[in-house]
């Protein structure tokens, strides 16, 4: 079946811009995370969604990130006037509900800020 | 609060030896933990949990962990190293009704060499 999608795999943007990256979740998983990981380096916990449930923002480094999830599906994290600091891979991962279930990663976006 | 520890950034083995990678928590509450995979330039692979019962638990590609309580550890560990197993592992834990974060380690760079 298919997996985590996200697009897209690269992106080169300039200081400043804002920029939209999208996470398509295995369909039926009610939980979707998304992750910052800098090169080579672990995983930096952004935000947390569940179902109907108000998300887990506790991650976001500043208030020029933000995540929505429609539908209980699609999730978009925007982040606004790119730094360069924000040039990292995101990670996506959705799972079941139930705090057993291992989560299914997606590729990745690598992001790029000049 | 929680927090999981992988306390060698590398580990180099000869292929045909074991391995062993080693990961220890520190959580309040029962603990579910996970170990993942990631090769170059890919998402992490679920490699295999600890949810309850035996405390040796068979996961991917041959590798196995196991639980020890006593000295919070989940080591993973395989008998005979394949040169195609290099790349970063990454341990993880969840805390029972806590469902909204996973809690990774900073990652193990595992070299086989031929």
């Amino acid at each position: 079946g298919a997996g985590v999608s996200q697009s897209p795999s690269n992106k080169v943007t300039e200081k400043g811009k804002d920029v939209e990256l999208r996470c398509d979740p295995i369909s039926g998983h009610t939980a979707l995370y998304w992750y910052r990981q800098s090169l080579g380096q672990g995983l930096e916990f952004l935000i947390y969604f569940q179902g109907n449930s108000a998300p887990d923002k506790s991650g976001l480094p500043s208030d020029r990130f933000s995540a929505e999830r429609t539908g209980g599906s699609v999730s978009t994290l925007t982040i606004q006037r790119t730094q360069q600091e924000d040039s990292a891979v995101y990670l996506c991962a959705s799972s079941l509900s139930g705090s057993n279930n291992e989560q299914f990663f997606g590729p990745g976006t690598r992001l790029t800020v000049l | 609060a929680q927090s999981v520890a992988q306390p060698e950034d590398q580990v180099n083995v000869a292929e045909g030896n074991p391995l062993t990678v080693k990961c220890t928590y520190s959580v309040s509450g029962n603990p579910y933990l996970f170990w993942y995979v990631q090769y170059p330039n890919r998402g992490l692979q679920f490699l295999l949990k600890y949810i309850t019962g035996d405390n040796l638990v068979k996961g991917s590609y041959g590798f196995e962990a196991e639980f020890n309580k006593s000295q919070t550890s989940f080591h993973l560990k395989k008998p005979s190293a394949l040169v195609s197993d290099s790349a970063l592992y990454f341990c993880a834990v969840r805390v029972q009704y806590n469902f909204n974060k996973f809690y990774f380690g900073s990652g193990t760079k595992l070299n086989v060499k031929p």
